[in-house]
């Protein structure tokens, strides 16, 4: 069982919208703005989309975008593409015990 | 360019230890004052925070596998190894390991397959 909650799928039509919510306590994604989002594409290694909630690493789309509220963070990917089809995981910092808890991840289906 | 290139045996056998080396290149591991971690990955699962080590030899460690893993640096060679003890199926995994920064895991190696078995 995974420490912070996702949908198992999620799906769009190209250039629609599809958010995905990612839900902890307050003591994972709650208790610190450390939440990180990264796309996975079969066989290869994830990749860091989003970093503290809401930033874009260089050169990732600003089609995606994070948010937080409460204890539940969300990753929006908006115009959805072909390539955005893939596995996505959050993770967040959780304090110095348990430092980072994943996400089980979701699959976003491009229709 | 940073890269990062796990190294190690394929097949480990039950309650045998798996021991894995990332090779840092394009950048010093201490110079940079950095953490660097290991995450994994078990056959059509999510991905599980194994630890992480900072540039010093501190160590953090995911507190399911405490008990059986260690993190290890080895500055001289640019090295950081992984060792998990009294493995099981359960460890059956890639094995990524990870450059964290700013509380994200800002560079992944490309993951090397680990199976357990006899």
């Amino acid at each position: 069982q995974s420490a912070l909650t996702q949908p198992p799928s999620a799906s769009g039509s190209p250039g629609q919208s599809v958010t995905i919510s990612c839900t902890g306590t307050s003591s994972d994604v709650g208790g610190y703005n450390y939440v990180s989002w990264y796309q996975q594409h079969p066989g290869r290694a994830p990749k860091l989309m989003i970093y503290h909630v809401s930033e874009r690493p260089s050169g990732v789309p600003d089609r995606f975008s994070g948010s937080k509220s409460g204890n539940t963070a969300s990753l929006t990917v908006s115009g959805l593409q072909a390539e955005d089809e893939a596995d996505y995981y959050c993770t967040s910092y959780a304090g110095s015990t348990n430092v980072y808890v994943f996400g089980g991840g979701t699959r976003v289906t491009v229709l | 360019q940073l890269q990062l290139q796990e190294s190690g045996p394929g097949l480990v056998k039950p309650s045998e230890t798996l021991s894995l080396t990332c090779t840092v290149s394009g950048g010093s591991i201490s110079h940079s004052r950095d953490y660097w971690g290991w995450i994994r990955q078990p056959p059509e699962k999510g991905l599980e925070w194994i630890g992480n080590i900072y540039y010093s030899g501190s160590s953090y460690y995911n507190a399911t596998l405490k008990s059986r893993v260690t993190i290890s640096i080895d500055t001289s060679k640019n090295q950081f190894s992984l060792k998990v003890n009294s493995v099981t199926a359960a460890d059956t995994a890639v094995y990524y390991c990870v450059r964290p920064r700013d509380y994200a895991f800002d560079d992944w190696g490309q993951g090397t397959m680990v199976t357990v078995s006899s």
